[in-house]
């Protein structure tokens, strides 16, 4: 089941506007990770934000993390046509047995036009 | 380092049969687990493998299993294939449990299987 939702599910924005996306969750976690996925390809990894942060920058990446509303965002500046994939929220949290699992969102898919 | 690699990248299938995914993860990485992605469910999580022992397990039929080698590579199998299963099977490896920049799991570039 998934535990993310993101919003919007398609986006799109002229090259050099900011793109933001947002995702919410159900459970506590442990930290929250965002990934892009460039057309059926591999996933990304783009950056993590601890439970206990509320920020967290990367580049032109901005992650909010509002835990008592069980949200985030991530917001993408100055953006770039290179920046056109999909975006995935996942949240982390561990098994008992010790496992790290991460369960994604449905992703919202961008589009940047030149 | 090199990346994640997962072989084959491209695979076709028919109803019944048998399928072997195989994944090596970043050397040094010892936890290695399997995602499922179609258009319809999405991401999710299949299984996760660390000192060759299954740690855990996503919800899916017994017909999806796995296995880790000593040298921490990876293979998945599902038996019996069913239409449904056609999706991108991705494998992703992450550095050490314990440590939160172990939870940064860095992914492989997929299996396309198309099960007809």
């Amino acid at each position: 089941s998934q535990q993310g939702e993101e919003d919007p599910q398609a986006l799109s924005i002229q090259e050099g506007e900011n793109a933001t996306m947002n995702c919410s969750y159900k459970t506590s976690i442990n930290n929250l990770q965002w990934y892009r996925q460039n057309s059926g390809r591999g996933l990304v990894h783009l950056i993590l934000i601890r439970s206990n942060e509320r920020e967290k920058h990367s580049g032109r990446l901005r992650v909010t993390l509002d835990t008592s509303k069980k949200s985030s965002s991530l917001l993408i500046t100055a953006s770039r046509a290179a920046d056109t994939a999909s975006y995935f929220c996942a949240t982390g949290g561990y098994s008992g047995a010790g496992s790290y699992q991460l369960t994604f969102g449905k992703g919202t898919k961008l589009s940047v036009i030149p | 380092k090199a990346g994640v690699t997962q072989t084959p990248r491209y695979l076709i299938k028919t109803r019944g049969q048998q399928v072997t995914l195989s994944c090596s993860p970043i050397s040094g990485h010892r936890s290695v687990s399997w995602y499922q992605q179609t258009p319809g469910q999405g991401l999710q999580f299949l299984f996760e493998y660390f000192s060759e022992t299954q740690r855990n397990k996503g919800n899916f039929p017994g017909r999806f299993s796995g296995r880790q080698f000593s040298n921490s590579r990876s293979e998945m199998n599902v038996s019996t294939l069913e239409l449904g299963d056609s999706a991108l099977y991705l494998c992703a490896s992450s550095l050490n449990p314990g440590s939160v920049r172990s939870n940064e799991q860095f992914f492989g570039p997929g299996t396309r299987l198309t099960v007809l």
